[in-house]
């Protein structure tokens, strides 16, 4: 079946500029996540929704990042105003809920150059 | 606070010979504990996760990791690599009770050689 998808896959931008990144999760997923992959580290935690409602946001690192999920089903990362330091892979994961579904499946990534 | 840490940036096995990719972690309680392999520019695969029960899991591609509470490691590990094994392998965790915000090690490269 069809996996987490994410679009676009690259996205180069100016600094200043705003961009939107989309996440499709596997359908009927419930969990949905947002990491930040820095070259050559760890992914690092964003935020997390369960349906619509945005349960936790302590990874975000700064006001100029939002993220919503206003259906429940697909989600957009926004970044205002990007910096350089914002230049990262961008993973979304979905997982369903519940006991024994605590797997997280990740899309391809969107990969951001900010220039 | 929860950490991993992964103590070898790099290991390299001849094909054939057993791998093991080291994980220890931190954190408070009974933790899930999950490896990932990240193939260049694609996203994170699950391996396989413990959670609770059995210490060793067995998981895809004849992976399996060793839960050891006493030394707080989740070491992956293969009988016999094959070179297409060679990718980034990521050790995560998460609080207990559910797999929410997941935690990952900084990364093990690792290289199977012909």
């Amino acid at each position: 079946g069809a996996g987490v998808s994410q679009s676009p896959r690259y996205k180069v931008a100016k600094r200043g500029q705003d961009v939107a990144l989309r996440c499709d999760p596997i359908s009927g997923h419930v969990s949905l996540f947002w990491y930040q992959q820095a070259l050559g580290q760890g992914p690092e935690f964003l935020t997390y929704f369960q349906n619509e409602a945005q349960l936790d946001k302590s990874g975000l690192p700064s006001d100029r990042f939002f993220a919503e999920r206003p259906e429940g089903s697909v989600s957009t990362l926004k970044i205002q105003r990007t910096q350089q330091e914002d230049s990262a892979v961008y993973l979304c994961a979905s997982s369903l809920e519940g006991r024994g579904q605590e797997t997280q499946y990740f899309g391809p990534g969107t990969r951001l150059l900010v220039l | 606070a929860q950490s991993v840490a992964q103590p070898e940036d790099q290991v390299n096995v001849a094909e054939g010979n057993p791998l093991t990719v080291k994980c220890t972690y931190s954190v408070s309680g009974n933790p899930y504990l999950f490896w990932y392999v990240q193939y260049p520019n694609r996203g994170l695969q699950f391996l396989l996760k413990y959670i609770t029960g059995d210490n060793l899991v067995k998981g895809s591609y004849g992976f399996e990791a060793e839960f050891n509470k006493s030394q707080t490691s989740f070491h992956l590990k293969k009988p016999s690599a094959l070179v297409s094994d060679s990718a980034l392998y990521f050790c995560a965790v998460s609080p207990p009770g559910s797999a929410r915000q997941l935690t990952f090690g900084s990364g093990t490269q690792l290289t199977v050689l012909p």
